[in-house]
């Protein structure tokens, strides 16, 4: 089974705080994605990589920063953590666009981030 | 540019009955994929189902089906026979024609089983 792992499910940081959030897939999946969750809002994502060191923007990328220095690790920080970025951060992993497969995410269970 | 749309914020339905979870979405691109997820209370997203869009049958996973209309972009989820257990956020999301495999989600549809 694929399985992709987020270092914390629980945080809780103060504001100007600076905040690494991990996540690690264990399938060799090329992509890999941070989302946000907000109640009504859906997923939204925040940064995504399709490999090692390479970094796109998502929807709503100010604020983070990732950093991707192997296969399996995909990380998110926050420079100066701000009260509205209290949310629900997803990890997600895919293989590469193209191979036999119908393209979906797996995601991890999931980080909930208060900032005080 | 694309996007995802659930009009229902929440849903109830009596154990043993069938439910559909609508979803509609805007594409210009001829080729796209659309997908069904769950989110259970403890937070983990579950794929459910999947329909590309020159798929010719509606796609089906057990107690799952996709009712594909494509000339009204609409991808509603059917499920037969619910379960307790299918209470969750239910999300329809629809990948990102430009690549990566991005997919771009609806804001979510809460369904509550009754027994």
């Amino acid at each position: 089974d694929v399985k992709v792992t987020q270092s914390s499910r629980y945080l809780v940081k103060r504001t100007g705080e600076k905040v690494f959030l991990e996540c690690v897939q264990d399938m060799d999946h090329e992509n890999m994605f941070w989302y946000r969750q907000d109640p009504g809002l859906g997923l939204r994502l925040i940064y995504f990589s399709y490999d090692v060191k390479m970094k796109e923007k998502g929807d709503i990328p100010e604020g983070y920063s990732v950093s991707r220095e192997k296969k399996e690790r995909f990380s998110l920080i926050l420079e100066s953590a701000s009260t509205n970025q209290t949310s629900m951060y997803l990890c997600a992993s895919s293989y590469r666009t193209g191979t036999k497969n119908t393209g979906e995410l797996f995601f991890g269970e999931g980080s909930r981030l208060t900032v005080l | 540019a694309q996007k995802i749309t659930q009009t229902q914020p929440g849903m109830f339905v009596q154990e043993k009955e069938a439910v559909t979870l609508d979803c509609t979405y805007d594409t210009s691109d001829p080729s796209y994929g659309l997908f069904w997820y769950k989110q259970p209370s403890s937070g983990e997203m579950i794929f459910l189902i999947y329909q590309g869009s020159y798929d010719q049958q509606n796609a089906t996973e057990g107690r799952y089906s996709l009712n594909f209309q494509k000339a009204r972009k609409s991808a509603n989820l059917v499920i037969s026979a619910s379960q307790l257990g299918d209470s969750a956020m239910y999300f329809c999301a629809m990948r990102d024609p430009l690549g990566y495999n991005k997919l771009i989600f609806g804001a979510g549809t809460r369904l509550a089983v009754h027994p």
